[in-house]
């Protein structure tokens, strides 16, 4: 069985101030893939990265950045000097093989203050 | 911007009627998804197509069905709409490897 758990439920920062969100799964499959998803307060859902299992490099984005480890199975996201703008919920997903069985966290909803 | 579209994107219902929300894509993809939001649990996957009259089941599907006639058109259907069922309701379309989503529509079951 597939899972994603992300612990973190709210975080609160003050603008310019770095962040981590932890994402970390569980999974038997060997192939797979992780992704993270941004929802703002208007409620559509962002696609922000997707990752492979074959692929550990990091990468980064802008202020976003993305650690992945499959020897601790965790996918964490890292936002650099971070603005009002990011207040949002992020989900850390996960799906097979066959990517169509996509399981995500719980979400961690991201609060910066001015 | 996927060319997704949803409707409707808000309703409100009584326990015991039928519903149907409709995904409408305009970009020809194989693979539509429904998903359901609620608290604590992220999305979970309702149902899924992998092209025209093909579907499975996916996490939560008990109570829905769903049909896909067109390519573009995938139907989430709830014979009998139960105040469970109340949540954001989420479809998706997968482009390369990741999926993109619809605007959500929020449906309350009264």
């Amino acid at each position: 069985a597939q899972k994603v758990t992300q612990a973190q439920t709210e975080i609160s920062v003050v603008e310019k101030e770095d962040v981590t969100l932890d994402c970390v799964y569980e999974t038997r499959d060997t192939t797979y893939y992780l992704f993270w998803y941004k929802q703002p307060p208007s409620g559509e859902l962002v696609f922000l990265i997707r990752r492979n299992s074959f692929d550990e490099q990091n990468e980064i984005s802008g202020r976003y950045s993305w650690n992945f480890q499959k020897s601790t199975s965790s996918f964490n996201f890292t936002i650099t000097a971070s603005q009002v703008v990011d207040s949002a919920v992020y989900f850390c997903a996960l799906s097979g093989r066959n990517n169509n069985d996509m399981r995500f966290g719980a979400g961690t909803r991201l609060t910066v203050k001015p | 911007d996927a060319g997704i579209t949803q409707s409707p994107r808000h309703k409100v219902t009584e326990t015991g009627t039928p519903v149907t929300l409709r995904c409408h894509q305009t970009e020809n993809h194989r693979y539509m998804y429904w998903y359901r939001q609620d608290p604590g649990h992220g999305l979970r996957l309702i149902h899924y197509s992998y092209g025209v009259k093909d579907t499975d089941k996916g996490e939560v599907s008990d109570g829905y069905s769903v049909s896909r006639s067109k390519t573009e058109d995938f139907l989430l259907t709830l014979e009998s709409a139960t105040s469970s069922q109340t949540s954001v309701y989420f479809c998706a379309i997968r482009g390369s490897d990741e999926q993109f989503f619809g605007p959500g529509t929020r449906l309350t079951v009264l």
